[in-house]
Formats: C-alpha cells, sequence, structure tokens
C-alpha cells in the first residue's frame, strides 16, 4: 500500500523567514495530495492540495511543489509569522474509494 | 454551511464501559473517515465508510471497535468494553466521495478511559 515519508519531523525558523516541508510518497497511482495544519487541540485543517496534472500550486504566503517522477512534493510558507505554529501534515490519496494516507507531521516554531 | 461535527468533544468512560463517537459530516458530504491520534503522534487510519457501506477497515482493530454510517444520521464509531490504551483524540472527515476530492475534519474527541 501507500506510504507517505515526511521530513523533517521538527522545524524552527525565524520569524520572517522562509519554511519548507518534504514528503515522498511510494505508489505511483496517488494523484491528491493535500497539506493539513493542525493546532493544538484542534483538528486538521485543510491549507492547500495539489493534483497529479499539476507541478505547482499557490495561494498567498503558501505554495506547494510536486515532482511526479521522483514521487516528492513540498510545502513552502514564505515570510513566516508567529501564528504559522503547528503542526503540519502531507498526505496522498491514490484516488476512488481510497483513504487518505498521512505523513508523520512536522513540528513548526516560529522563533521570535 | 456547518463544517464536520463531531461530539462528544470530551468522553471518560470507566474501563470496561462502551463509547460511542458520533460524526455528522458537511452537508453534502457522502462519505466519511475515521481516524485515531496519540498524543503528539501523526493520524492513524481506521475506517472509510459511505453510507450504508464500509469502503475500508484495514485500520481497525478486529475486536471490540465498529462504525456505520446509516442513510439518516451521523456516522458512528463504537468502542465496547475500553481499555486505558484506547485513550486518544478521534478525529473524523468528510468528503463528496470523489476521486482526489477535499476532505476536512471535525474537531475531534477525545477519549479517556479511567
Amino acid at each position: 500500500g501507500e506510504n507517505v515519508e515526511q521530513h523533517p519531523s521538527t522545524l524552527s525558523v525565524q520569524e520572517g523567514d522562509s519554511a519548507v516541508i518534504k514528503c515522498t510518497y511510494s505508489d505511483s497511482a496517488s494523484n491528491y495530495f493535500p497539506w493539513y495544519k493542525q493546532e493544538l487541540g484542534k483538528g486538521p485543517q485543510l491549507i492547500i492540495d495539489i493534483r497529479s496534472n499539476v507541478g505547482e500550486k499557490k495561494d498567498q504566503r503558501i505554495a506547494v511543489t510536486l515532482n511526479k517522477t521522483a514521487k516528492h512534493f513540498s510545502l513552502h510558507i514564505t515570510e513566516t509569522q508567529p501564528e504559522d505554529s503547528a503542526v503540519y501534515f502531507c498526505a496522498a490519496i491514490r484516488g476512488r474509494d481510497d483513504k487518505i494516507i498521512f505523513g508523520k507531521g512536522t513540528r513548526l516554531h516560529i522563533l521570535p | 454551511n456547518a463544517g464536520v461535527m463531531q461530539n462528544p468533544r470530551h468522553l471518560v468512560r470507566r474501563r470496561g464501559q462502551e463509547a460511542r463517537l458520533r460524526c455528522s459530516p458537511m452537508k453534502g458530504h457522502s462519505h466519511v473517515y475515521w481516524y485515531r491520534q496519540l498524543p503528539e503522534e501523526g493520524l492513524k487510519f481506521m475506517v472509510y465508510l459511505q453510507k450504508e457501506n464500509i469502503i475500508d477497515e484495514s485500520g481497525m482493530p478486529k475486536e471490540r471497535f465498529s462504525a456505520e454510517f446509516p442513510k439518516e444520521g451521523p456516522s458512528i464509531l463504537r468502542i465496547q468494553q475500553v481499555v486505558r490504551g484506547d485513550s486518544a483524540a478521534y478525529f473524523c472527515a468528510s468528503s463528496p466521495g470523489q476521486a482526489g476530492t477535499e476532505a476536512f475534519f471535525g474537531q475531534g474527541t477525545r477519549l479517556t478511559v479511567v
């Protein structure tokens, strides 16, 4: 079955700098890759996603890139702010009627 | 349009009791996922259902755990004869069920077994 690896497990960046989180997946049939942000005590919140027919997608300070050949995708957060501190999860879905497979998460700390 | 609603938000059960966790999907969503999360850990898949049908229950323990999503009403995750190791946050997510469509999570039910 699908396996999603996520790195790093913890990331500290200075406020205003950029943060990059990387994920790899194993099943070339995966075609949808969402990213979730989870704050303490809350449920995961979908922040951005990308489909396999697209190489890059951007939404304000957040961007995601996908390399289908290498089977990896990344989340980029620019101009980081204190409210970006949270745990971020990448995920992959193979297609119709398939479960979401998550990476183990990255705890992002934004330093003042 | 209300989001995914889970209740109760917090549930305390004594060992041996039953726990029932409810999840009402977003309006128009026909598919529900259940995930379990231990403190400081990731999201572990349990079961994926559509109305009146289990699509994938490969992550569900064979004993004591069951899930349903009836034609009317919320999806229910049922844990019988709870043990301390069942203490965790249980999250459900819903989606319209088409390939590649967004899934949205509820706020979770935090189960504590004492």
